[in-house]
């Protein structure tokens, strides 16, 4: 079964730091560009950062630069996300992405998402 | 950033009913829009994408049109599983940008 688990989640303080994990299984992870995109409480979706197949390439949410990093370990088929310097506003459930496109985005398999708090 | 503006933000319907949602852009995106559904508590899953292909498995009565800033997604007899939420999403360029969303509530 294709599949994206995150991990990593939980309460934390302002100025604080997570790392969220996302496990991927069914599917040769390698050849996929990854995304995060996380959800505020009762609000829309945000993209945050994609990371090409081989983590060449790197793009990220004007907001989260500096204090976001995405990486990939394709030997361990798993994307990761550290997030520095928590503020309040990136309290939100954090959703792992499968982008199948090539030409176009292809959201095609999404994590069940992690939850991250910030709060003192 | 391109801004992506739903409308309408929400709209109740009836089984049956034939719903449409647009979506408009700040600037032209070609084709490059997705079609996104959510569900309470559960993660969006993809609709359509290229302003107007149809993701294999999604039921046809969702379709898509639109191209350069004005852009569409329709239902065309509502059942009782569309309940949802729906996002658009341009990848034209970064940051990619969702619309705000269209919750669709059962009249």
């Amino acid at each position: 079964e294709v599949q994206l688990v995150e991990s990593g989640g939980g309460l934390v303080q302002p100025g604080g730091s997570l790392r969220l994990s996302c496990a991927a299984s069914g599917f040769t992870f390698s050849s996929y560009w990854m995304m995060w995109v996380r959800q505020a409480p009762g609000q829309g979706l945000e993209w945050v950062a994609n990371i090409k197949e081989d983590g060449s390439l790197k793009y990220y949410l004007d907001s989260v630069k500096g204090r976001f990093t995405i990486s990939r370990d394709d030997a361990k088929n798993s994307l990761y996300l550290q997030i520095d310097s928590l503020r309040v506003e990136d309290t939100a459930v954090y959703y792992c992405v499968r982008d199948s496109g090539s030409q176009y985005d292809v959201l095609d398999i999404w994590g069940q998402g992690t939850m991250v708090t910030v709060s003192s | 950033a391109i801004q992506m503006t739903q409308s309408p933000s929400s709209l109740s319907a009836s089984v049956g009913d034939r719903v449409t949602i647009t979506c408009r852009a700040s600037q032209g995106i070609r084709n490059d829009l997705g079609w996104y559904q959510q569900k309470p508590g559960k993660a969006p899953k993809l609709l359509i994408f290229a302003a107007s292909s149809l993701k294999s498995g999604v039921p046809s009565r969702f379709s898509g049109s639109g191209s350069g800033t004005d852009f569409t997604l329709t239902i065309s007899s509502l059942q009782p599983e569309d309940f949802a939420t729906y996002y658009c999403l341009q990848d034209y360029n970064y940051p990619r940008t969702f619309g705000q969303g269209t919750k669709v509530e059962i009249k």
